[in-house]
């Protein structure tokens, strides 16, 4: 049971369309963070939300956009879907605080037609 | 900008045989220093981790690892693996100054180990 829930599994979207992933933290936790997992490579940070505003941005454009609610929960959204944005994309949430560590969701696995 | 490098991105090993993975990292200043290990089919999980104190950490299923702050590097090691140890490793980095947890990963090592 990893604690951290996202949906949906797997999704399938055409090039120039948008797209809407959710997670749900583990309980107890008040950070989320979403990182994308091309093949091969390791997670890269996108993002990192915390009292309902993004904190951190890694190298992502801006048609990468979250959003965390009143419950912790998150959405990660990508305008204008590129081939290359196919990849894996990874929650994790966390409690406040560069010492604690993240727990990591099963992702959402995201192809680009 | 902090980096991280794994230097083997393909480790093959036979059971009992012993584990060494490398890990260097790039920061100037204080880090947070992270090993996740990804078995086939589950999710990212936690294996140890070093914030201060003792250098050697020991984490779950057996694994230790050593930071040492000359050399930029964190590598995981295992006395005797097993084939249920077959999976992906990362080693991770975070900047401790900056207040938040923002993770930088290496690109990964795949494990497979045959019985």
């Amino acid at each position: 049971d990893a604690g951290v829930t996202q949906s949906p599994t797997h999704l399938i979207k055409t090039r120039g369309q948008q797209v809407t992933l959710r997670c749900s933290p583990k309980s107890g936790h008040d950070t989320v963070s979403w990182y994308q997992q091309a093949l091969g490579q390791g997670p890269q940070f996108i993002f990192q939300y915390y009292e309902e505003e993004e904190r951190q941005r890694g190298n992502f454009p801006d048609r990468f956009s979250g959003h965390q609610f009143p419950n912790y929960s998150s959405e990660l959204n990508v305008n204008a879907l590129l081939l290359g944005d196919s990849a894996l994309y990874l929650c994790a949430s966390s409690s406040r605080g560069s010492n604690q560590p993240q727990h990591f969701g099963d992702g959402t696995r995201l192809s680009i037609l | 900008a902090q980096s991280v490098s794994q230097h083997n991105h393909h480790v093959i090993l036979s059971e009992a045989a012993s584990l060494e993975l490398g890990c260097n990292y790039s920061y100037g200043g204080t880090v947070n220093l992270f090993w996740y290990v990804q078995y086939p089919g589950q999710h990212l999980q936690l294996l140890l981790k070093y914030f201060s104190g003792d250098p050697l950490v020991k984490g779950i299923k057996g694994f230790e690892a050593e930071f040492i702050k000359s050399k930029f590097s964190f590598n995981l090691r295992k006395p005797s693996v097993q084939w249920s140890d077959t999976a992906e490793y990362f080693c991770a980095v975070n900047a401790r100054d900056t207040g938040f947890q923002k993770l930088v990963f290496g690109t990964g090592t795949r494990l497979l180990v045959s019985p």
